[in-house]
């Protein structure tokens, strides 16, 4: 049973171009969160997010980010016209259910640079 | 809003010793769940520990406790025994029943030989 899945691993892009990531929730999870861990700090919740639905984007940045988990495929947090500030660790994790205790499981992150 | 702190940056333990990380947190419900992460090099987060608010009995797996102090509202970590495999960055995380996690700035270990 594959953990949750992230890709790249390890992503580059200039100011000003846009980044996609990449999120596969373990098999049989409907729940992904998604995670942001700056340099040399704790991770920060962005969204919360159903098969088609947002739960919750309350630490999503207002502008240049946004995060979509369809019927079918991957969940994808897209930033658009990326700045120096946005190079972190991102981290995404999936649960089977919303309950509030069920664990999420995280996968191994995504590195972005902004050169 | 709630927050969780870690005083500790950074921790050292010689091997086979005894640690503990401290942790406390800030919230206004009654009902949430804490957890310790491990974070190694390869930056793979992973659960140590997990502790439900309505259990008076502190978790224990294997070398790893925690002393959970709800009036307090402090959730500390211990390792006993401690390993070289063990050295890593450890976060303190606190999840309510909205499912969010919100994490601790980290404490790294260091563990000497």
């Amino acid at each position: 049973n594959a953990g949750v899945m992230q890709n790249p691993r390890h992503l580059v892009r200039r100011r000003g171009q846009e980044a996609r990531l990449r999120c596969s929730p373990m098999k049989g999870h409907s729940h992904v969160y998604w995670y942001r861990q700056l340099p040399e700090e704790g991770l920060k919740f962005m969204v919360y997010l159903q098969k088609e639905n947002i739960i919750d984007e309350s630490g999503m940045p207002k502008e240049r980010f946004s995060a979509e988990f369809p019927k079918e495929g991957p969940s994808i947090l897209r930033i658009q016209q990326v700045v120096r500030g946005d190079s972190a660790a991102y981290f995404c994790a999936s649960s089977s259910s919303g309950s509030s205790y069920n664990e999420q499981f995280f996968g191994p992150g995504t590195r972005l640079t902004v050169l | 809003a709630q927050t969780v702190t870690q005083s500790q940056p950074e921790m050292s333990v010689q091997e086979a010793e005894t640690v503990t990380l401290s942790c406390t947190y800030d919230t206004s419900e009654s009902d949430y769940y804490l957890f310790w992460y491990k974070q190694p090099p390869s930056r793979q987060m992973i659960l140590v520990i997990r502790q439900e608010a309505y259990k008076q009995q502190n978790a224990t797996e294997n070398r790893f406790s925690v002393n959970f102090q709800k009036a307090a509202k402090s959730f500390s970590l211990k390792i006993s025994d401690s390993q070289l495999g063990d050295a890593a960055m450890y976060f303190c995380a606190y999840k309510p029943l909205v499912n969010k996690l919100v994490f601790g700035a980290g404490t790294i270990l260091r563990v000497k030989s």
